[in-house]
């Protein structure tokens, strides 16, 4: 079974550019995840969907970050313009279970953004 | 809100015994998941506890005590590729899993 796929691993760009990240779940898993994880740290939720819906977004600085699921399936998430502390590894998960069924997740490998 | 503490590093001995202790205050507990993070790598899933008590899964066991807020991750027969973080998870209520800052395990020969 494939697992969680994200792209691209590396990404280095300047303050102030804009940068987009790509997640395709896990096939079937209808929830899906955005983590931030800054060195040092746990994962911090950014965003989660159930299907094509936001059912939390409280913590997305929305002023810079959006993401969108269409069709339910891929994901992106856009910073713009990023900051120097958005440098991070941002980690797309899926689960099989809906918003109020705590699951297994399933990660991938991450996004490593760098912010000169 | 949820609050989580957990150590941030530990040192263990190849073949010996490590408990990697965590506390959690939360409302509407759901369970609490423990995940393995190597260096520069994703997250895995390691145990999940839901009622008080130990779940065991071949070296690795976990141990949940509601009353008290607490849980630890048993590793026994320590191995090399044992170093990792070690990210104990809380769920509850309709909110996704929210992680501890994870605890860094080094073990050495």
């Amino acid at each position: 079974e494939a697992g969680v796929a994200q792209s691209p691993r590396y990404k280095i760009i300047e303050k102030r550019q804009s940068v987009a990240f790509w997640c395709n779940p896990i096939s079937g898993h209808a929830t899906l995840y955005w983590y931030q994880q800054i060195l040092g740290q746990g994962p911090k939720l950014l965003i989660q969907f159930q299907n094509n819906g936001v059912v939390d977004d409280s913590q997305l600085p929305k002023d810079r970050f959006s993401a969108e699921r269409l069709k339910g399936v891929d994901s992106t998430l856009k910073i713009q313009p990023a900051k120097l502390e958005d440098s991070a590894v941002y980690l797309c998960a899926s689960s099989a279970g809906g918003p109020l069924l705590t699951g297994e997740l399933f990660f991938g490998e991450g996004s490593r953004l760098t912010v000169l | 809100g949820q609050n989580i503490d957990q150590p941030t590093e530990m040192t263990a001995t190849e073949g010996a015994i490590v408990q990697i202790n965590c506390t959690y205050q939360t409302s509407g507990f759901n369970g609490l998941f423990w995940y393995q993070q190597h260096a520069g790598e994703a997250p895995t899933f390691l145990s999940y506890n839901v009622l008080d008590g130990l779940e065991e899964k071949g070296r690795f066991s976990s141990f949940l005590s509601r009353s008290k807020g607490y849980s630890y991750l048993l590793l026994k027969e320590l191995q090399m590729k044992d170093s990792a973080s070690y990210l104990c998870a809380v769920g509850s209520g309709n909110t996704p899993l929210v992680f501890g800052k994870g605890t860094r395990l080094s073990v050495i020969a």
